[in-house]
């Protein structure tokens, strides 16, 4: 079954506890990007690749990393993370870079930081 | 500097009666258009596209949007509501010229089915 792969689903950690949220889609997507949702400010971009190794920044990437050694993986790094961070987060991915194509949803990972 | 706006937070109808979720964009040219539905606990879902084909767009679920340029508009319709409708609805566009990494989100539409 085609699909965007997010882990963990749930977690809470404390502040400065590096933690990092896993993303693997099945589908040879060159495309793939993390957004977080937060209620009122609907889904904002924090990274995005355009294929492996090739990495930019979205609209709100600061206390954010990512890396895209893999074609599948794209993995959220939060090296120290805050409060301001809780959110729920979403990884996405599509075939090309193109604005034709639709983008695929990963469930999400709602994160706490206390 | 583009921007999508989706008019109404929240839209309530009775299960039967037609669904209608507005959205309008500014672009100086023709982008590309998509409405994404959310369920509780779910990743979004692409109900239907708009990437200057033909301006009446048929999706998934009996959903349509149409593509109006002289109104900047691309509004979700449905004739007849049902209960699994119940999401939030997202309309998302592309800016003429851009990419993936320019995808530009409306807040969302919440919609709410009664028996």
């Amino acid at each position: 079954e085609a699909q965007v792969t997010q882990n963990p689903r749930y977690l809470i950690t404390v502040t400065g506890k590096k933690l990092t949220v896993t993303c693997s889609q099945n589908m040879n997507h060159e495309y793939m990007s993390w957004y977080r949702q937060d209620p009122g400010l609907g889904l904002r971009q924090i990274y995005y690749s355009m294929n492996v190794e090739v990495t930019d920044k979205g609209d709100v990437p600061e206390g954010y990393k990512v890396s895209r050694k893999e074609k599948r993986n794209f993995p959220l790094i939060l090296e120290s993370p805050s409060p301001n961070q809780t959110s729920l987060y979403f990884c996405a991915s599509s075939y090309t870079r193109n604005s034709n194509q639709p983008q695929h949803f990963g469930d999400g990972t709602r994160l706490s930081i206390l | 500097a583009q921007s999508v706006t989706q008019l109404d937070s929240h839209v309530s109808v009775s299960e039967g009666t037609p669904v209608l979720l507005r959205c309008n964009y500014s672009s100086s040219y023709s982008p590309s258009l998509f409405w994404y539905v959310q369920h509780p606990n779910k990743g979004l879902q692409l109900l239907l596209k708009y990437t200057s084909a033909a301006t009446l767009v048929k999706g998934i679920n009996g959903f349509e949007a149409e593509f109006k340029k002289s109104e900047t508009s691309f509004h979700l319709t449905k004739p007849s509501a049902h209960m699994s409708d119940a999401a939030e609805y997202f309309c998302v566009v592309i800016p003429y010229g851009g990419s993936q990494g320019n995808l530009i989100f409306g807040k969302g539409t919440k919609l709410s089915v009664k028996p």
